[in-house]
């Protein structure tokens, strides 16, 4: 079965600092995508990135960086000198290729920075 | 260019009637997606529409259906509303194929009473 995982329900960092968003998933597709998506308080989720699972390879957009690590199972998400506006809750989600095809969505981080 | 747009914004109803919620996607786009972001639920896949064709749902009862029309645009009805129906509704469009990401509109505040 598809799951994914956010541990971390709630984090709380002072601007400037760094901070690791953890996801970890589950499935027994060979093939299937993840994504993260940022849900700032207006509502509207904003796709950020998509990784499939034949890319392992790390990418830094600006301050925004991805650790996919399909050992672990894991697609962190790091952001380098925090800023206010970052503040969100952020979804990680996965969808396989097979003939279920669910879209699932991890239950999401509420990332507060404090000024 | 146009994103993702729904309506209503805000939608009050009665236990036991129906509702209609309506969503535009990205011009191009031909896939519609609909979930349900109910209080410490997170995002609860619906629905997914492609060419006017109902290609996959969520687990939720039957009474939650919809269509998609040749233009592209979708409607989501949930009739016999129950007082957990509450939650805001989110459409996304994507173009055609499961791997492109999907682009979100604004949401439907239902609120069942």
């Amino acid at each position: 079965a598809q799951k994914v995982t956010q541990a971390q329900t709630e984090i709380s960092v002072v601007e400037k600092e760094d901070v690791t968003l953890d996801c970890v998933y589950e499935t027994r597709d060979t093939t299937y995508y993840l994504f993260w998506y940022k849900q700032p308080p207006s509502g509207e989720l904003v796709f950020l990135i998509r990784r499939n699972s034949f890319d392992e390879q790390n990418e830094i957009s600006g301050r925004y960086s991805w650790n996919f690590q399909k050992s672990t199972s894991s697609f962190n998400f790091t952001i380098t000198a925090s800023q206010v506006v970052d503040s969100a809750v952020y979804f990680c989600a996965l969808r396989d290729m097979n003939r279920d095809d669910k879209i699932i969505f991890g239950k999401g981080t509420r990332l507060h920075i404090l000024p | 260019e146009a994103g993702v747009t729904q309506s209503p914004t805000h939608l009050i109803k009665t236990r036991g009637q129906q509702a209609t919620l309506r969503c535009s996607p990205i011009s191009g786009h031909t896939s519609v997606y609909w979930y349900q972001q109910a209080l410490g639920l997170g995002l609860q896949f619906l629905l997914w529409y492609d060419e006017g064709e109902e290609r996959n749902r969520g687990n939720f009862p039957p009474r939650f259906s919809g269509r998609q029309f040749p233009n592209y645009s979708s409607e989501l009805n949930v009739n016999a509303l129950e007082l957990e129906d509450s939650a805001l509704y989110l459409c996304a469009s994507s173009f055609r194929g499961r791997f492109y990401e999907q682009y979100f509109g604004p949401g439907t505040r239902l609120t069942v009473t």
